[in-house]
């Protein structure tokens, strides 16, 4: 089993579609959660940090449920310039390491 | 330099030929970290550097793999004899400290595309 796992995809919704992403990872002693955002060929960068009380970034909310070892990426009101690579990435302090999830394609069409 | 810097940004090179990819982090971040991603697919972690801590280099695939850090700024990742399996682009990134649940993170660089011919 994938330390991180997440679903490939790809989802293609509609302009103005609320779509959301799950990811679980494995290592109970995870610490810290965020969703980077990849673009064709481009490097990763971070969207946002996942905290314990969920957070809110505009049009975008993350949650992270620790007793089921799951976290989630909400976006509302999608535009065509969300369609990207999203990557579930798990710190954990046993191992020093930051694990990337294989990512969830978003194909936002007119 | 204001963000991660990466060179060479492209390489081709010829299989069983050695490369050498250069990372200089941002000033002042201690943690260094290398990744590797092929076409279309995720990132795998290679080799990961913190302060004078001896590296993590668990993830390097092959002991054609090598990687060290002077100075606690820049890195250079060495792949000797190269295949044809190593085309892909090798990312490093750094964070100012050691992950610990406080929410740093980690910023990637643009990356060095490796093409072995």
């Amino acid at each position: 089993r994938k330390e991180v796992e997440q679903d490939p995809g790809p989802f293609n919704v509609p302009e103005g579609a609320t779509v959301a992403f799950n990811c679980t990872y494995s290592n109970s002693a995870s610490q810290s959660f965020f969703w980077y955002r990849q673009d064709c060929r481009k490097e990763p960068k971070l969207l946002m940090s996942v905290y314990s009380s969920g957070n809110e970034d505009g049009r975008f909310t993350a949650q992270l449920n620790r007793a089921s070892q799951y976290i989630s990426l909400l976006i509302r009101d999608s535009k065509l310039s969300d369609s990207a690579t999203y990557l579930c990435v798990v710190f954990s302090s046993n191992t020093g390491k930051l694990i990337f999830g294989q990512g969830t394609t978003l194909q936002v069409k007119p | 330099g204001a963000g991660v810097s990466q060179s060479p940004s492209n390489k081709v090179t010829e299989k069983g030929k050695d490369v050498e990819l250069r990372c200089d982090p941002i000033s002042g971040h201690t943690a260094l970290y290398w990744y590797r991603q092929s076409l279309g697919q995720g990132l795998e972690f290679l080799i990961y550097f913190q302060g004078n801590s001896a590296p993590d280099k668990s993830g390097l695939p092959s002991d054609r793999f090598s990687a060290e850090r002077t100075g606690g700024s820049v890195s250079t990742l060495t792949i000797q004899r190269t295949q044809q399996e190593d085309s892909a682009v090798y990312l490093c990134a750094s964070s100012s400290d050691k992950l610990s649940g406080s929410g740093n993170t980690i910023y990637f660089g643009e990356g060095s595309w490796l093409t072995v011919v």
